[in-house]
């Protein structure tokens, strides 16, 4: 079963719009990672918040994790028609040796 | 640096032919990971190597697939025979420490047909 789950799966916006994805896990983690990957490339690092923090900014982009829910949310702030691409969550468990797990992703149209 | 480069980036084989995806990590990086992505699994992770070491390999399918880290730059991922399920994009990672506490690094994929 997915350790990471997104929600929503898909989500349509209009540019300067905020836009905001949350994902679920199931098992204690380490730390939480958010990903973005633009049609047909690879996927690239946005941001890592570690389980003992709460809050964390990147430019337009605020991090959310509430451990106790199990939960962490992205809100991407003034969004712009560049910021359309599949958007991952992906945990590090507590396990040692253990690789991150990615969750099926967000993906986010914003149009102009 | 250039990155985590991957080849080939298209292919299309007819079943039952052999594979071979090839993957160059960054330089310096001691982990190298095989990921696979399809619409209906989402990114799964096949195996991951430490120091050209496989340290997980439970992701991967069956033993119609194999991969390998000969040395520090360069990896393998065969699969023979190939079936059309195998259709996906296979995704080549490198992260300099730690296998899931930092940054990973993607190429930019292989994108496999199986017709």
């Amino acid at each position: 079963s997915q350790q990471g789950e997104e929600d929503p799966q898909a989500l349509s916006i209009q540019e300067g719009e905020n836009a905001t994805m949350n994902c679920s896990y199931k098992t204690s983690i380490n730390n939480l990672q958010w990903y973005r990957q633009n049609s047909g490339r690879g996927l690239v690092h946005l941001i890592l918040i570690r389980s003992n923090e709460r809050e964390k900014h990147s430019g337009r982009l605020r991090v959310t994790l509430d451990t106790s829910k199990k939960s962490s949310s992205l809100l991407i702030t003034a969004s712009r028609a560049a910021d359309t691409a599949s958007y991952f969550c992906a945990t590090g468990l507590n396990q040692a040796g253990t690789a991150l797990i990615f969750g099926k992703g967000t993906t986010l149209s914003v149009s102009s | 640096d250039a990155g985590v480069i991957q080849s080939p980036r298209h292919e299309v084989t007819e079943m039952g032919q052999e594979v071979t995806l090839r993957c160059k990590p960054i330089s310096g990086h001691d982990y190298l990971f095989w990921y696979r992505q399809t619409m209906m699994r989402g990114l799964e992770l096949l195996i991951y190597f430490n120091n050209n070491v496989p340290i997980d390999d439970s992701g991967m399918p069956e033993d119609r697939f194999s991969a390998k880290m000969p040395n520090a730059s360069f990896s393998t991922l065969k699969i023979q025979p190939s079936e059309p399920r195998d259709s996906a994009v296979y995704f080549c990672a490198s992260s300099l420490i730690a296998p899931s506490g930092n940054t990973i690094y993607f190429g930019e994929g292989s994108w496999l047909t199986v017709v």
